[in-house]
């Protein structure tokens, strides 16, 4: 039973190195999302991908930060350079095209000391 | 652009009680879905509901089940014989049909406590 995975679970960096967060979408689902999430705070949409195409990068901070969905492989959210404001809950989720049911993964903490 | 509230930031029932949660949200849409998630310690986003916004029929899942009013553009989520398993945060949200931007957009959440 796959459903959304993300890997690392647990990432610690220190300020100045990239930090990378894969995600592998439900079998069958085609639509990445990325969404952030802050101690005592919700869920922060940050970007949304099908294969090889952003959709909606609204969410994403201009500087440091990126995400790609290839043909083949994982999604990935990368920060450059972290910060220690970058510590947070990473959540992917992924749908069909329709969108009418969205999974999430269990999340990537990412720890910059 | 839309927006989720969830107005109770803490809430708590006693185990076997009934307890609802509460959600408005504002659009100009008449296509849309909403979702309830649970949060439980463990971080994990779980689904717990889907509403579609064309179906007046309230949807449920075993103990959960909404109160849709799409006219007050209100959604609220019952939990009926509540078990300790429920205490986590519960985020309402919203999702646009249009093309154009399908992110889920959420609340700021509410946490449900639950004691024996």
């Amino acid at each position: 039973n796959a459903g959304v995975m993300q890997n690392p679970r647990h990432l610690v960096r220190r300020r100045g190195q990239e930090a990378r967060l894969r995600c592998s979408p439900m079998k069958g689902h085609s639509h990445v999302y990325w969404y952030r999430q802050l101690p005592e705070e919700g869920l922060k949409f940050m970007v949304y991908l099908q294969k090889e195409n952003i959709i909606d990068e609204s969410g994403m901070p201009k500087e440091r930060f990126s995400a790609e969905f290839p043909k083949e492989g994982p999604s990935i959210l990368r920060i450059q350079q972290v910060v220690r404001g970058d510590s947070a809950a990473y959540f992917c989720a992924s749908s069909t095209s329709s969108g009418n049911t969205i999974y999430f993964g269990e999340g990537s903490w990412l720890t910059v000391v | 652009a839309q927006t989720v509230t969830q107005s109770q930031p803490e809430m708590s029932v006693q185990e076997a009680e009934t307890v609802t949660l509460s959600c408005t949200y504002d659009t100009s849409e008449s296509d849309y879905y909403l979702f309830w998630y649970k949060q439980p310690p463990s971080r994990q986003m779980i689904l717990v509901i889907r509403q579609e916004a064309y179906k007046q029929q309230n949807a449920t899942e075993n103990r959960f089940s909404v109160n849709f009013q799409k006219a007050a553009k209100s959604f609220s989520l019952k939990i009926s014989d509540s078990q300790l398993g429920d205490a986590a945060m519960y985020f309402c949200a919203y999702r646009t049909l249009n093309q154009a931007g399908t992110a889920l957009i959420f609340g700021k959440g509410t946490t449900l406590s639950v004691s024996s």
